[in-house]
Parts: structure tokens; C-alpha cells; sequence
């Protein structure tokens, strides 16, 4: 199987601009997070989606959104950027059910730099 | 509400055993996970507890106490590879997923 893809690995942006980011998960998996890592705050958890539907979210501002699709892939958008939102930003996929749901594959990543 | 907490480094030879402890406050969660990440990469999944006891997956192992509020992850047999961050991670209650703040694992030779 594939693992989780994420595109694109690397972005440079600057403030005020908006940015869309993509994730492909595991095939068969339905559930899809979104998580803001930096060196300061760790792993923050943004939001979930599972079949389509934001299920849990984060404390983070709604410049911060996503949606997810039929096929499972998910899109999160930050709008406005701050020199703040610089970080790695990761995906992680799962079956989103049972004992499994609880257990989580990561992408890659994708690095932001907001200048 | 709901933390974990980890130490921030530890640092172990080549052969040895090492112990990184995940303490918590949540009122309730479904399970307790540990991820490694090296420098640069993802976490990667590396155990799971979702009742009390030992878990064991080669030469790595978890452990999880309800009633004391604590787990950790044992590593034995360290190899230089195991040099990475480790963390460990709660789905509580309320869904949302909480990591710890991650502990920095040096193995020396």
C-alpha cells in the first residue's frame, strides 16, 4: 500500500498571501488530521475529517480550514498568513474507527515559510 | 483539559535499555500511542496501548497504567538509529488527538 502523500513539500510564501495544501491518505482510510508542528508549540492538532465531515478541531483560528473529498483526499487552506504560521505542517491518516482509528500514519510533510 | 508530559532529553549508549516516561491529566482518553520522528521526518507509529499493561513489538514496548496516569516506551538493545524524538499521544474523550511534547533520545557510542 501507499503510504500518506503530501504535496507540496516545500512552499515559500509571504504575509498576507493564502496557501493551499494537499494530502492523499492510505488507501481505505477515511479519516484525515491535520497537524502544525514547530519547534516552540510541538505537535498541534488542527482538525479532523472523516467522510467528508469535520468530526474534531483544534484551537486555531479560522484562517485555518480544510475540507475533505469523496475520495478521502483532504485540502487545508491558511488564509492570511502571519510570519507565525512559518512551520512543518503534517497529515495523518486512518481507518477513523474502532481501536485502529486511534492509531495514526503521517505524510511527510509540508514546510511553510511565510517571509 | 488535557497534557502530557515527557522529559526533554535522554541520552543512553549503544546496547543499552532505555525507559522515556508519558505522564497525563486527561479525565479520559481511549488510548495511549508513542510515534518516533528523526530529524527531518514524519512520525512514524510505534505502539499502542488501549488497556493497561505491556505491549511489546520487537525490540520496542509500552506500557500503560490508568490508575497511575503514566505510560511509557522502552527501548532495548539501542542501536544509533534510534536516535530521534519520541512522543506520546492521546485520542481523548472529546476526539481531538493530543501528543506530548516529545522527548530527544541521544544514543551514544
Amino acid at each position: 500500500k501507499a503510504g500518506v502523500t503530501q504535496t507540496p513539500r516545500y512552499l515559500i510564501k509571504t504575509r498576507g498571501q493564502q496557501v493551499t495544501l494537499s494530502c492523499s491518505p492510505i488507501s481505505g482510510h477515511r479519516s484525515v488530521s491535520w497537524y502544525q508542528q514547530t519547534p516552540g508549540q510541538g505537535l498541534q492538532f488542527l482538525f479532523e475529517y472523516f467522510s467528508e465531515t469535520q468530526r474534531n478541531k483544534g484551537n486555531f483560528p479560522g484562517r485555518f480550514s480544510g475540507r475533505q473529498f469523496s475520495n478521502s483526499r483532504s485540502e487545508m487552506n491558511v488564509s492570511t498568513l502571519e510570519l507565525g504560521d512559518s512551520a512543518l505542517y503534517l497529515c495523518a491518516s486512518s481507518s477513523g474507527l474502532a481501536k485502529e482509528g486511534n492509531i495514526q500514519y503521517f505524510g511527510a510533510g509540508t514546510r511553510l515559510s511565510v517571509l | 483539559g488535557q497534557s502530557l508530559e515527557q522529559p526533554s532529553e535522554v541520552t543512553a549508549v549503544e546496547g543499552a535499555i532505555v525507559q522515556i516516561n508519558c505522564t497525563y491529566q486527561t479525565s479520559g482518553f481511549y488510548g495511549l500511542s508513542w510515534y518516533q520522528q528523526h530529524d527531518g521526518g514524519a512520525p512514524t507509529f510505534l505502539s499502542y496501548n488501549a488497556l493497561d499493561g505491556l505491549e511489546e513489538t520487537g525490540r520496542f514496548s509500552s506500557f500503560l497504567s490508568r490508575s497511575d496516569s503514566y505510560g511509557y516506551l522502552l527501548l532495548q538493545e539501542l542501536q544509533m538509529k534510534d536516535s530521534a524524538s519520541y512522543f506520546c499521544a492521546e485520542r481523548n474523550y472529546g476526539q481531538n488527538f493530543v501528543f506530548g511534547p516529545g522527548t530527544r533520545l541521544s544514543v551514544l557510542p
